[in-house]
């Protein structure tokens, strides 16, 4: 199962940086979204397309229909800067999570 | 406090093997329903699952890495071993193990960079 991402967003502070994430019939499955930045391992910040986890700020929200879903974030800070992973689990061959390509995100 | 921390060497030469350790606190390994990930990103690359295992002992491998990763569990120790035979410098990158939601990973180590080197 692919994921596709764009390879790259900007942003101005204060705006929204919307994140897409395209597979077959993605809707049909339960995206996560995690931020990476620099130097630093993942951090889960949306599961099961639209929770949060606690301590993530509600400026991030999540959406998926169709074949595309979407990481929005919104009030763009400086430290958000980062790169964003989609991920499902495949249960139909490989059994196990599948990431996208990743989404740097660059705050203007 | 769910906390998850690599260990192992930062440096094999081609063709051994590489051995590193999740060790896990704030939750234990041994209970049925909890799943550890291994993880790697290749530097500049995207995230790359690698292996998981789950406290019934049931184990998944990435296909692409099948013939060349083990995962096994040490629940005296609440830990998760991966054991990569054969390593070339494909293999270099940054390892990290995670604790396994329903379908996500919640809890991410800081990672470990391994290089694959003569």
């Amino acid at each position: 199962y692919v994921l596709t991402q764009p390879p790259s967003v900007s942003v101005a502070p204060g705006q929204t940086a919307r994140i897409t994430c395209g597979g077959n019939d993605i809707g049909s499955k339960r995206v996560h979204w995690y931020q990476q930045r620099p130097g630093q391992a993942p951090v889960l910040v949306v599961y099961e397309d639209d929770d949060r986890p606690s301590g993530i700020p509600e400026r991030f929200s999540g959406s998926n229909f169709g074949n595309t879903a979407t990481l929005t974030v919104s009030g763009v800070e400086a430290g958000d800067e980062a790169d964003f992973y989609c991920q499902v689990w495949d249960t139909d061959t490989v059994h196990g999570p599948v990431f996208g390509s990743g989404t740097r995100v660059s705050v203007l | 406090q769910i906390t998850l921390k690599e260990s192992g060497p930062t440096l094999v030469k081609p063709t051994q093997t590489l051995t590193l350790t999740c060790t896990l606190s704030g939750f234990s390994i041994n209970s049925g329903g909890e799943g550890v990930a291994w993880i790697r990103q290749p530097p500049e690359k995207a995230l790359e699952w690698v292996s998981l295992i789950y406290g019934d002992g049931t184990v998944r491998h990435s296909p692409s890495l099948l013939s060349k990763v083990t995962v096994t569990k040490d629940t005296a120790k609440n830990q998760v071993v991966l054991t990569v035979t054969h390593v070339d410098p494909g293999d270099t990158g940054t390892y990290y193990c995670g604790r396994l939601g329903n379908s996500w990973v919640g809890s991410w180590g800081q990672g470990i960079l391994v290089t694959v080197s003569s």
